[in-house]
């Protein structure tokens, strides 16, 4: 009850394409849900977030789609650009105010030139 | 440079030996997280203070570790008789009680 399942585990985007990735989650006390974006070596960085009561949300070129009523919420990144190459988590915070994250497993994301 | 900082970079053990890893957070941060990455895993959470108060140990945090953060200020985590599976990149991140958590680069573990 306590995961966040992500998808795909991997994914290859050609330049302008668009890269969806997938979460899923069963905790509906759920309140908060970033994603962040990690290179090899490096720490994560956020990326965008969402809290439940919003249905989408953009900055840039990535989105957040967020369903609360199927318990999905998915990162669309429009225009994939080869620096975009990186890991992508999902994350879920609980209980409200904590923002003690349950990541994602993760999703490489590797942008053809 | 004034992001999360965090020392040592990559640490070398022996097992059985102890380890320290500091963490010196954004300077106006009052809440400061630890958490564990291993390789092709999302982080997994630790723990995490506001201010000098070590709010929430997960179950991960066995006996042998500890983590403090005298002051408010920066913290230490500490591994007392290392195992193998303590292999794994510490992350630290800080943040105001706002939501959005700053990592630094991380300290990687290598128990031989």
């Amino acid at each position: 009850q306590q995961q966040v399942k992500q998808s795909p585990q991997s994914l290859i985007v050609q330049k302008g394409g668009i890269s969806i990735i997938n979460c899923a989650y069963e905790n509906t006390a759920f309140d908060y849900f970033p994603w962040y974006q990690q290179f090899p070596g490096k720490g994560p960085a956020l990326l965008i977030a969402i809290r439940p009561d919003v249905s989408e949300k953009k900055e840039g070129r990535f989105t957040i789609s967020f369903n609360k009523s199927a318990k999905q919420f998915s990162l669309h990144i429009m225009d994939s650009q080869p620096g975009d190459s990186a890991t992508y988590f999902c994350a879920a915070s609980w209980p409200s105010g904590t923002y003690k994250y349950i990541f994602g497993t993760g999703t490489r994301l590797k942008v053809l030139a | 440079d004034t992001g999360v900082s965090q020392n040592p970079r990559h640490k070398i053990t022996k097992r059985g030996q102890n380890v320290t890893f500091r963490c010196d957070p954004i300077s106006e941060h009052n809440r400061l997280y630890w958490y564990r990455q291993t390789l092709g895993q999302g982080p997994e959470f630790l723990t995490y203070f506001q201010n000098e108060a070590q709010l929430e140990k997960s179950r991960l945090l066995s006996d042998r570790f500890s983590a403090e953060r005298p002051k408010g200020s920066f913290s230490t985590l500490e591994i007392q008789r290392t195992e193998q599976g303590d292999s794994a990149m510490y992350l630290c991140a800080s943040s105001f009680s706002t939501g959005e958590l700053f990592f630094g680069e991380g300290s990687r573990l290598t128990v031989l």
